[in-house]
């Protein structure tokens, strides 16, 4: 059984640019969700795909995208990065029903 | 939506001593609250959680108890050890739906350090 995966692990953007990280379900995992954890903070939920399908998404700005593909792994997208946008990013597979969230390393995002 | 509130931020305990974290929650149709323990540079870990048909779940020295009426949740570590040492997240659900589980809301943190 393999875990959640991600990449890159580090990162350094311009303002303005755009960025795609990238994630790895869990095997058999149906569910991917993204989170945002700025430093000293705990991690806020972005959005989550269920399927291929958007089914939830947190109080983050539309410039804040994502896919998820037919094999459950799936993309998060910033397109005019902010400074505030600096943060580790987290990815966590679940597969619904009475089961929990397991969460990848993350790609730690820096914006100059 | 959902607000979770944890105490204290920042907690120092002597190796062997007991440690307790309180986290509380508004909104009243959560009913899954797991515990993450989160090391330095590492991803968060699930270490523990609970469902709001039980009031308490152990396993080994973490045990967690849920109080629905006041909302609230605590985690308590037995015997602690230096290796107990991290940032210690709660965290609300309201389970899931279908097939999916919905987003999890997350406390602030609590830095636990456990001095040999």
């Amino acid at each position: 059984e393999t875990g959640v995966t991600q990449s890159p692990t580090h990162l350094i953007k311009t303002r303005g640019q755009q960025v795609t990280l990238r994630c790895s379900s869990q095997s058999g995992h149906n569910t991917v969700s993204w989170y945002q954890q700025a430093l000293g903070q705990g991690p806020q939920f972005i959005f989550q795909y269920y399927r291929e399908e958007e089914n939830g998404r947190g109080n983050f700005p539309p410039r804040f995208s994502g896919l998820q593909f037919p094999n459950y792994s799936s993309e998060l997208n910033v397109n005019a990065l902010e400074l505030d946008d600096s943060a580790l990013y987290l990815c966590a597979s679940s597969l619904g029903g009475r089961q929990g969230y397991t969460f990848g390393s993350g790609t730690r995002l820096t914006v100059v | 939506g959902e607000n979770v509130e944890q105490h204290p931020s920042t907690l120092s305990v002597q190796e062997g001593d007991s440690a307790v974290i309180k986290c509380t929650y508004s909104d009243s149709a959560s009913n899954y609250f797991p515990w993450y323990k989160q090391e330095l540079g590492k991803r968060p870990q699930l270490i523990i959680d609970i469902r709001s048909n039980v009031g308490e779940k152990k396993d080994q020295r973490i045990a967690v108890t849920l109080n629905k009426t006041a909302k609230h949740f605590s985690l308590h570590i037995t015997e602690t050890q230096p290796e107990d040492s991290a940032v210690y997240f709660c965290a609300a659900s309201m389970g899931n739906s279908g097939g999916s589980n919905y987003k999890l809301t997350f406390g602030k943190g609590t830095l636990l350090t456990v001095n040999p």
